[in-house]
């Protein structure tokens, strides 16, 4: 059990660049969670998949965002024509499939939009 | 409103000294999670409880459901506790859906 990872740990873009996120949770959890979190804050739901289905989006994630867990493991969050206010760190985090398991955290990619 | 609210925002102590960190609610809830956040992002589950307390080496975990209120204590505070505490609900018509406090930044000092 390597925990939740997430790459990159950094990303500094222009403007108006895509960027994507990589998020590989524990081998056996079925749920995975998209949070963003910024300075002095706590996370935001972002969205949420059981397998591979994307189950749940918050209003927060615009049409700029879009999220994929194709065969139910790893996941991305693509952001397109990136935004200042888009700066924040980006948490992933997993889960077993069962109601109320704890979420593990992975140690997010900070994303910095110059 | 914050639909959990922490307090307080900021706290230092000296170590050895006792903490509190209070956290309330103002949904229905299924659990509540205390977690720790160090400086560069990540996320450790500290507490996950719906009733009564829990303990884990000198941090301890109340929760009070009729007054949707939790606290988390630490005993003989060390410098290596220094870290954003987190106070997170699960709602009770959608335990996927945690909404979160802004955190606690404690600071203890040696």
């Amino acid at each position: 059990d390597t925990g939740v990872s997430q790459d990159p740990r950094h990303k500094i873009t222009k403007r108006g660049q895509n960027v994507t996120f990589r998020c590989d949770p524990i081998s056996e959890h079925n749920r995975l969670y998209w949070y963003r979190q910024t300075l002095g804050q706590g996370p935001e739901f972002l969205t949420y998949f059981q397998n591979e289905a994307q189950l749940e989006k918050s209003r927060l994630l615009s049409d700029r965002f879009s999220a994929e867990r194709p065969k139910g493991s790893f996941s991305t969050l693509e952001i397109q024509r990136t935004e200042q206010g888009d700066s924040a760190m980006y948490l992933c985090a997993s889960s077993l499939d069962s109601s109320n398991q704890p979420q593990h955290f992975g140690d997010g990619t900070r994303l910095s939009i110059l | 409103k914050n639909e959990v609210e922490q307090s307080p925002q900021n706290l230092t102590a000296q170590e050895g000294e006792f903490i509190t960190i209070n956290c309330s609610y103002s949904v229905g809830i299924s659990a509540l999670h205390w977690l720790q956040q160090h400086p560069g992002g990540g996320i450790v589950s500290l507490f996950m409880l719906s009733s009564g307390k829990k303990k884990h080496g000198r941090l301890i975990a109340t929760i009070n459901i009729q007054e949707k209120h939790s606290s988390l204590h630490i005993t003989a505070s060390h410098p290596r506790d220094s870290a954003v505490y987190i106070c997170a609900v699960s709602k009770i018509d959608n335990n996927n859906d945690m909404r979160f406090g802004a955190g606690t930044r404690l600071t203890v000092k040696p």
